[in-house]
């Protein structure tokens, strides 16, 4: 069973497009995080949320609107999508925020 | 605000040779810290963490890593490089309480030659 799973693994769409991004845990995790990777493999958060609720909102463009409908799921939504926004975003979770974080696979989104 | 600095972005050695991965953190409280390894196209996989408990810590494959508050290092190192070995690595560092995060190093991409 894998722990944290993300769905889609690949994502290809055109500019000014709106997309989302899914993310489930099952390892019983109050917290779960987003993390973007760019092409130059640089790790940032974007956004974590405990018990439902977003306690981290990094300097991220508002077009970018997670969602956490129950502690095991932390979707990602982004409107309008710029050639920028290509990355790999990764979903994460852990127990606590201080715990070690347990990643998915990541989502590769290209914009075209 | 915490960082983590990972000296060099390419470490090649040769299989069987030490390999030695550098981190130095800034933290104004005490840390937590982490290596993660990603090998091609997949996530990061956690190798060990150092939680204040004991100072030299031992990780999954033959890692292990040495936290050292003087130098402010946290150096991962395996005794004999193996071709599987060849990833990218990242450290990390985190403070405590529910709005922590991870703060990534900038990687170093592994090498390992026959």
């Amino acid at each position: 069973d894998t722990a944290v799973s993300q769905t889609p693994k690949y994502l290809v769409t055109q500019m000014g497009n709106d997309k989302s991004i899914k993310c489930e845990q099952n390892l019983g995790h109050d917290t779960m995080y987003w993390y973007k990777q760019d092409s130059k493999k640089f790790l940032k958060i974007m956004f974590s949320y405990n018990n439902k609720e977003l306690i981290i909102n990094e300097t991220v463009p508002n077009r970018f609107s997670p969602k956490s409908p129950d502690k095991a799921h932390l979707n990602l939504h982004i409107n309008s999508l710029e050639l920028g926004d290509s990355a790999v975003y990764f979903c994460a979770s852990s127990q606590g925020g201080q715990a070690e974080a347990f990643f998915g696979q990541g989502t590769r989104l290209t914009v075209v | 605000a915490q960082s983590v600095t990972q000296l060099g972005s390419h470490v090649s050695v040769s299989e069987g040779a030490l390999v030695l991965l550098r981190c130095n953190y800034s933290s104004s409280v005490p840390p937590y810290l982490f290596w993660y390894v990603q090998y091609p196209n997949q996530g990061l996989q956690l190798l060990l963490k150092y939680t204040s408990a004991a100072t030299l810590v031992k990780g999954i494959n033959g890692f292990e890593a040495e936290f050292k508050k003087s130098e402010t290092s946290f150096h991962l190192t395996k005794p004999s490089a193996h071709m599987s070995d060849a990833a990218e690595y990242f450290c990390a560092v985190s403070g405590t309480g529910t709005a922590s995060k991870l703060t990534f190093g900038t990687g170093t991409r592994l090498q390992v030659t026959l």
